[in-house]
């Protein structure tokens, strides 16, 4: 069964420190990857997306995520955070056929302290 | 990106009576809308996926009879919660996708219960 296991609930860091947050998926077949933020009262975002190709992708707001098929991982990177990077991202995958269903991870709280 | 617009984005009804929730992609053609709900502090929890014109696929733990979707064509779907109460109180959210694997979400409903 499909399934994302995303391994940091919360997350508090200061301004300017590394980000990263793991997301590891269980899925048998080609995989399209996603993170999306959900920012304080606000509706889901879609930050970056891997579908094929070169395995690091850069989405906006300075993420990037590397796409490690051996490790079946998708983590999230952002060398320096700032304090309105403070929201829940999600981790998310689905299969590249049509018609296949889009799975969340349980989410990880950043906070980002000035 | 494309435009995922759900309605209402708030409702309280009563319990016992039905609310029907909108969801509408308008600039792309939906192939396939997920459902999803999501608890406070929690993630995203996949109720339904359903393809234009077929039957929607429900999740395991999901009754098809107390949350009717329909999908009657590539750019709405809807979702009705049935003899609402208290219990069914959340947030729910849709997302739609088409051709790209890439899915686009709605605001989001927050329905009361009371």
């Amino acid at each position: 069964a499909q399934s994302v296991s995303q391994h940091n609930h919360h997350v508090i860091l200061s301004e300017a420190a590394s980000l990263e947050l793991g997301c590891n998926y269980s899925y048998g077949g080609t995989v399209n990857l996603f993170w999306y933020v959900q920012y304080p009262g606000q509706h889901l975002q879609l930050l970056l997306k891997y579908f094929s190709g070169d395995p690091l992708v850069k989405g906006i707001k300075g993420f990037e995520a590397e796409f490690i098929k051996s490790k079946f991982s998708f983590n999230l990177r952002k060398p320096s955070v700032q304090w309105s990077d403070t929201a829940e991202y999600f981790c998310a995958v689905t299969g590249s056929g049509g018609y296949n269903k889009l799975i969340f991870g349980a989410g990880t709280r950043l906070a980002v302290h000035p | 990106g494309a435009v995922v617009s759900q309605h209402p984005s708030r409702v309280i009804c009563k319990s016992g009576t039905s609310v029907k929730i909108e969801c509408r992609s308008l600039d792309f053609q939906a192939t396939t809308m997920f459902w999803y709900r999501q608890f406070p502090k929690q993630s995203l929890m996949l109720m339904a996926t359903s393809n234009e014109g077929s039957k929607a696929t429900y999740e395991q733990g999901v009754e098809k009879d107390k949350f009717l979707i329909n999908h009657a064509s590539l750019t709405l779907s809807t979702l009705t919660v049935t003899s609402a109460h208290p219990e069914d109180s959340s947030f729910y959210i849709c997302s739609a996708r088409g051709t790209y694997p890439e899915a686009f979400f709605g605001q989001g409903t927050r329905l009361t219960v009371v």
